[in-house]
């Protein structure tokens, strides 16, 4: 248990409303990860942050924005849901210099 | 980036050993071999890694061949708790990114 938690943990919502999942980790890690999974997809990076205030693009970022204030939170935002957007989004963290990464218990979201 | 090919599935006995084979043919010498596995409706769990020399943690035995072409995750009992999705994943020392594959379905038989 790395001290990881996610918020909300279930979401329904309608298309076209803004949507923020909270991702909170206990142990001032450095990096910290937005994913998200889907059938036949696997898991896919949609962004990351190396610090306070610093983030960069993973390979599904489109329609997602982040940000992170403080070392403990890291947010993921959804400016206007669609229904593509309905997914499992993981948070995770990272541990020392080999990118060992724990993972949050995730957040189903359902966007009709 | 250096990929990774598992098999889809493999099918085991309950307190059987499970030995699951990843290749990784275009390894470079930075590269650490992780491997993960994702429970049914559950955030993927860190399993094991290393570089060069074979590793042992309490869950898992890891074995990389000579020449780090290929490896094999090694579940020395396994339990129906060991039924999963298990990835073997390449990641360059400071790069902090993963990449996951597809995995390899693991059914654990009573």
């Amino acid at each position: 248990d790395a001290g990881i938690t996610q918020s909300p943990r279930h979401k329904v919502t309608e298309t076209g409303t803004p949507v923020t999942l909270r991702c909170h980790q206990t142990e001032n890690h450095r990096y910290m990860y937005w994913y998200r999974q889907d059938p036949g997809h696997g898991l896919r990076l949609i962004h990351y942050s190396y610090g306070v205030k610093d983030t960069d693009k993973g390979e599904v970022s489109d329609g997602y924005s982040v940000s992170r204030s403080k070392t403990e939170d890291f947010l993921l935002t959804l400016e206007s849901a669609t229904s593509s957007q309905t997914s499992v989004y993981f948070c995770a963290i990272s541990v020392g210099t080999t990118d060992t990464q724990y993972f949050g218990p995730g957040t189903r979201l359902t966007v009709l | 980036d250096a990929k990774t090919t598992q098999p889809n599935s493999m099918e085991s006995n309950e307190e059987e050993p499970v030995h699951l084979p990843c290749n990784h043919s275009t390894i470079s010498g930075t590269d650490y071999i992780h491997w993960y596995r994702q429970l049914p409706s559950q955030g993927p769990e860190y399993v094991i890694h290393g570089l060069t020399s074979n590793v042992n943690n309490r869950m898992a035995s890891l074995a990389i061949a000579e020449d780090r072409k290929s490896s094999t995750l090694i579940l020395h009992r396994a339990t129906l708790r060991d039924a999963a999705v298990y990835y073997c994943i390449l990641s360059r020392e400071g790069d902090y990114k993963l990449s996951f594959g597809a995995g390899t379905t693991v059914t654990v038989r009573a």
